[in-house]
């Protein structure tokens, strides 16, 4: 039961372009979501999330689009850099009034993107 | 310093062994947790460790794992007898303080070959 989707198993961008990650969930109780980029070797490193309650968060050159009523959240990279290229995976997580603090998260099965130079 | 640091990097084992993961998480959290990642595949959570106790467990958690933190500093994942199929990335994660407390802090994983 794949509640988390990265429907693109790889993309590549030419440096200083824009970089489109996209993502899909299923379950409409996911409230907060999060983007981690993963080098090889080396566990996921947190980029940038965003709740619920918002539809857009920016973080420098990366910008998280969320839209819930299609259940549809997007990563935006500009400029696309080289050090960019990795595994990108979105990750949600449901949290209610009784869980908060507990961070089970849900992991799509990643986008690995490469920046071209 | 990393944040999480995880040992061995890499074990191979023979199935039917034991096999013990180490995590220090830097610093003092409550909110401790285990996710693996086959290869090829997602990472999936595994456990969540709160207070000294299991908060939360996914089906993968079954009898053959356990977690405790022994001495309040090491937190430790085993796996009692391994199988082929537990081949994976073991990522042991803390809950963030600085950059949020929904954000999760994972280590650099050990690689565990079951062979």
């Amino acid at each position: 039961d794949q509640q988390v989707k990265q429907n693109s198993p790889s993309l590549s961008v030419q440096e200083g372009r824009i970089s489109i990650l996209n993502c899909d969930y299923t379950n409409s109780m996911f409230d907060y979501f999060l983007w981690y980029k993963k080098y090889p070797a080396e566990g996921p490193t947190f980029l940038i999330s965003i709740s619920s309650i918002k539809d857009k968060n920016e973080d420098g050159r990366f910008t998280v689009f969320l839209n819930k009523s299609a259940k549809h959240l997007s990563l935006h990279i500009v400029p696309s850099q080289p050090g960019d290229s990795a595994v990108y995976f979105c990750a949600a997580s449901a949290h209610g009034i009784s869980n908060f603090g507990n961070e089970k998260l849900t992991f799509g099965t990643g986008t690995r993107l490469t920046i071209i130079p | 310093e990393p944040e999480v640091t995880q040992t061995p990097s890499h074990q191979v084992t023979q199935m039917g062994q034991e096999v013990i993961l180490r995590c220090v998480p830097i610093s003092n959290h409550l909110y401790f947790y285990w996710y693996r990642q086959i290869l090829g595949q997602k990472v999936e959570f595994l456990v969540s460790f709160y207070n000294n106790e299991i908060s939360e467990k996914s089906e993968i958690f079954d009898d053959q794992f356990s977690v405790e933190r022994p001495d309040g500093s090491n937190f430790t994942l085993k796996i009692r007898s391994t199988k082929l199929e537990d081949s994976a990335m073991y990522f042991c994660a803390r809950q963030g303080v600085n950059s949020g407390a929904n954000v999760l802090t994972f280590g650099a994983g050990s690689r565990l070959t079951v062979l």
